[in-house]
């Protein structure tokens, strides 16, 4: 079975400083792991996608994440948070794929000006 | 823009109603799943249809059901509606033989009073 949990539920930076939002996965096999964006009153826009080929990801709007199997982590970075970052984030997991997605609880962002 | 539309965009049902959610997906997708995501919290797996055959259902009760249709659109209905029914419903489509990735769309908000 797969689960997620996202360590923080809140996190707020300040605009220009870096964003690090963390996931940490359960997979009794090789996960595919994926970041989606939720901004108010809208769906879910994919961020980036890990489906077990280089170990670091680029996504959309600066974000990256690097997968570490030895830590089952994927924790989503951008160097630099701009005013339009601020929404909520969520780390998901799927066995394989076409499976179903199993989503974190997600964590909002806030970044002040 | 996903190209994955939702309608009706909110409803209001009562306590015991039955409600009927669609979505409208792109030519090709042939996987769409839906989720439910409570305020708050990270959207919950309902179930996935494939060709129009549920291939995967999460841990909901049967009286959430769904159907697939040839054009590409589907359908989620929910019976003997409760008030923790209230929620957004979101629904997410594949294409086939692409490479891994769910389109969402907008979603739908339930209140149920």
């Amino acid at each position: 079975a797969q689960s997620v949990t996202q360590l923080g539920s809140h996190v707020s930076v300040s605009e220009g400083a870096l964003v690090l939002l963390r996931c940490n996965y359960s997979s009794s096999v090789p996960p595919y792991l994926f970041w989606y964006v939720q901004y108010p009153n809208q769906g879910l826009q994919l961020l980036l996608k890990y489906t077990s080929a280089a170990t670091l990801v680029k996504g959309i709007n600066g974000f990256e994440a690097e997968f570490k199997k030895s830590e089952t982590s994927f924790h989503l970075t951008k160097p630099s948070a701009h005013m339009s970052d601020a929404a909520e984030y969520f780390c998901a997991v799927s066995a394989r794929s076409h499976d179903k997605v199993i989503f974190g609880p997600g964590t909002s962002l806030s970044v002040i000006p | 823009e996903t190209g994955v539309t939702q309608s009706p965009t909110h409803l209001i049902k009562t306590r015991g109603q039955q409600v009927t959610l669609r979505c409208s997906s792109q030519s090709g997708h042939n996987t769409v799943s839906w989720y439910q995501q409570a305020l708050g919290q990270g959207p919950q797996f309902i179930f996935q249809y494939y060709r129009e055959e549920e291939n995967g259902r999460g841990n909901f009760p049967p009286r959430f059901s769904g159907l697939q249709f040839p054009n590409y659109s589907s359908e989620l209905n929910v019976n003997a509606l409760e008030l923790d029914d209230s929620a957004l419903y979101l629904c997410a489509s594949t294409l086939e033989g692409g490479v891994y990735e769910q389109y969402f769309g907008p979603g739908t908000r339930l209140t149920v009073t």
